[in-house]
């Protein structure tokens, strides 16, 4: 089946940090990859997304790169920021599939 | 910006009684679904739901869990009998394609 890993946290990092949390997945065929965040007392925010091999995907400065041949999605910021500070879930969406799996998520902590 | 809604955000139940949790997605969104995230846990796909039918379900989706669209706004899954294990966060969501857009989640504790 389907399953996706992701580095456990937490990950403590200093204010302008890079940044870079690892995702490889196990899928049949070519999914949908995804990169959702929740912060403090929130629900899950699309932060960003990939449906083929070599899509990047970005936002709010956050970067992920399809990678078919290492079956990979990482997650990379090149200054991170206080307010990043919550937890990163890696996700995929399988071929004619519904539901998306979900990594355990890794909760990330900024300090000034 | 539209948003997916949740009601309850926490629910405190007894073992053995039934809950109805409730949302309501965005209003052009096509496809709804629930999830739960048991306490330091994966989030876990339960169903999908589309064209007022199940799309898809998992194991996890039993004959103890029921979903509804009772009307053109509501989304609700219902856990009857609940158990000490159906304690967790229950995150509705719903989509007009691939990408899901997700509610803040109802944290349902069963004592």
């Amino acid at each position: 089946g389907n399953s996706v890993t992701q580095m456990e946290g937490p990950v403590t990092l200093s204010e302008e940090a890079f940044l870079t949390i690892n995702c490889t997945y196990t899928a049949t065929g070519y999914p949908s990859l995804f990169w959702y965040v929740q912060y403090p007392g929130e629900g899950l925010q699309l932060l960003l997304k990939a449906t083929k091999a070599d899509d990047k995907g970005s936002n709010k400065g956050f970067e992920a790169t399809y990678r078919k041949e290492t079956t990979s999605f990482h997650l990379e910021k090149g200054s991170v920021q206080v307010s990043d500070s919550a937890v990163y879930f890696c996700a995929l969406l399988g071929r004619g599939a519904d539901g998306l799996t979900f990594g355990k998520g890794t909760h990330l902590i900024i300090q000034p | 910006e539209p948003e997916v809604t949740q009601t309850p955000s926490h629910q405190v139940t007894q073992m053995g009684q039934e809950v109805i949790l409730r949302c309501v997605p965005i209003s052009n969104h096509l496809y709804f679904y629930w999830y739960r995230q048991i306490l330091g846990q994966k989030v876990e796909f339960l169903v999908s739901f589309y064209n007022n039918e199940i799309s898809e379900k998992s194991e996890i989706f039993d004959d103890q869990f029921s979903v509804e669209r009772p009307d053109g706004s509501n989304f609700t899954l219902k856990i009857r009998s609940t158990k000490l294990e159906d304690s967790a966060m229950y995150f509705c969501a719903s989509s007009v394609s691939e990408t899901q857009y997700f509610g803040p989640g109802t944290r349902l504790l069963v004592l």
